[in-house]
């Protein structure tokens, strides 16, 4: 069955530094997130991506924060100067383009951690 | 998206089945029901959705009541592997498809040997 699949597993960084989280969707689908979960929260949007475009993001993703699509396969989140504050789990999901329903595959996760 | 009320923590003897309720009294009629699952802080899992009639997959059933301001999540014989954050989030899907999935806090299922 494909999945979503996240690298790395594990991410530890200094504040301050820039991270690359990255996320192989499924491959026939369209439509990409990102999600966070602060330890002991609840899972919270930040952005959606169709077609090489933000198609909504939430207040969570500032000016630090980046999408990008650089191939046909992988689907990246940019933290350009991490924040103590951004240690989470950051999930990547993706759908494919539905007519009336939409469900959204999850991946594994990548636990950053910022010191 | 319509709020949901979820119990805060469950508890299932293994083998038997979990019966997840969920109430969504403010349901609009083209909003649907979907439940996903996380095991210990992993990626949630998509389990099942529906509209108005009941639903049944590999993993689950879904009973929608007629009103539609309720429904249930039946895992037929929870395992200990069922153990798992259970979250019911009601979604109103536009055609192009591309949503947010609202979290809340969901029903904490601890499935007991």
């Amino acid at each position: 069955e494909p999945e979503v699949t996240q690298t790395p597993s594990h991410q530890v960084t200094q504040m301050g530094q820039e991270v690359i989280l990255r996320c192989v969707p499924i491959s026939n689908h369209l439509y990409f997130y990102w999600y966070r979960q602060i330890l002991g929260q609840k899972v919270e949007f930040l952005v959606s991506f169709y077609n090489n475009e933000i198609s909504e993001k939430s207040e969570i993703f500032d000016d630090q924060f980046s999408v990008e699509r650089p191939d046909g396969s992988n689907f990246t989140l940019k933290i350009r100067s991490t924040k103590l504050e951004d240690s989470a789990m950051y999930f990547c999901a993706s759908s494919r383009q539905g007519y009336g329903t939409d469900t959204q595959y999850f991946g594994p996760g990548t636990r950053l951690t910022v010191l | 998206d319509a709020k949901t009320t979820q119990p805060t923590s469950m508890d299932c003897a293994e083998g038997r089945a979990a019966n997840l309720p969920c109430n969504h009294s403010t349901i609009s009629g083209n909003e649907y029901v979907y439940w996903y699952r996380q095991i210990h802080s992993q990626g949630p899992q998509y389990i099942i959705h529906g509209l108005k009639n009941n639903e049944t997959n590999e993993m689950a059933s879904l009973i929608i009541t007629e009103d539609r301001k309720s429904s249930t999540l039946i895992l037929p014989h929870a395992t200990l592997r069922d153990t798992a954050v259970y979250y019911c989030i009601v979604r109103f899907l536009l055609s192009g498809g591309y949503q947010k999935v609202t979290f809340g806090t969901g029903t904490k299922l601890q499935v007991i040997p």
